[in-house]
């Protein structure tokens, strides 16, 4: 299976920061790879698919970039509430797969 | 608005088998898949498996195949997750989800499956 690496496993920034998470496939996905948001006690909300592309209701300071193996998602600007764990996914390779996770706490 | 509920936290035995239940409403509820995923305590989430609600087909992942079966009850917008054979490390959050394009659009709040004796 399609394995997904994420890093750092943890980010410390401040509100108003920019934020940069990594997602990293180890085989390509062409551009099949979403970004869910995570909040404790909740479940996964879609943020970005096809790499960049904003789900419905998701802020302009979320975006996405890469193809192939590396992905970026990037919080130009960071709000209270963005302060949760982010999960790449990728659907090109059987069985769609998850990173682990990025946590991005408030410094 | 579209509304994914599960329900309510199972605790099971070991050996025994859990189903869990994901009402839909607010779209065409035979339009979209629905998969499951589940989370384990302190690890990623894991693809469990899938149905077309419009014509029952399905499949699992290799992980699963055999203790997974994936229904879904048209005339109640349900879709239902059985897993059979429960072991401690099945003690996990079951998500079910609704597939727009393939992307996981909208996910129910969550099934707490604890399995011990």
């Amino acid at each position: 299976e399609n394995v997904l690496t994420q890093s750092p496993a943890t980010l410390s920034l401040s509100p108003g920061e920019r934020a940069t998470l990594s997602c990293r496939a180890s085989q390509s996905v062409s551009n099949y790879l979403a970004w869910y948001q995570q909040k404790p006690g909740q479940a996964p909300r879609l943020l970005m698919y096809d790499a960049s592309n904003r789900a419905t209701g998701i802020p302009a300071r979320f975006s996405g970039s890469g193809s192939g193996t590396d992905f970026t998602l990037t919080i130009s600007s960071l709000e209270p509430e963005d302060f949760a764990v982010y999960y790449c996914q990728q659907r090109s390779n059987w069985p769609p797969t998850f990173g682990q996770g990025t946590k991005l706490e408030i410094k | 608005q579209v509304q994914l509920v599960q329900s309510g936290a199972e605790v099971k035995k070991p050996g025994a088998s859990v189903k869990v239940s994901c009402k839909a409403s607010g779209y065409t509820f035979t339009s979209h898949a629905i998969h499951w995923v589940r989370q384990a305590p302190g690890q990623r989430l894991e693809w469990m498996g899938w149905i077309d609600a419009g014509n029952g087909n399905t499949k699992y992942s290799q992980k699963f195949q055999g203790r997974v079966t994936i229904t879904r009850d048209t005339s109640a917008s349900t879709a239902h997750m059985e897993l059979s054979s429960l072991r401690s490390e099945d003690t996990a959050v079951y998500y079910c989800a609704r597939t727009y394009n393939t992307w996981f659009d909208h996910w129910g709040q969550g099934t707490l499956v604890t399995v011990s004796s």
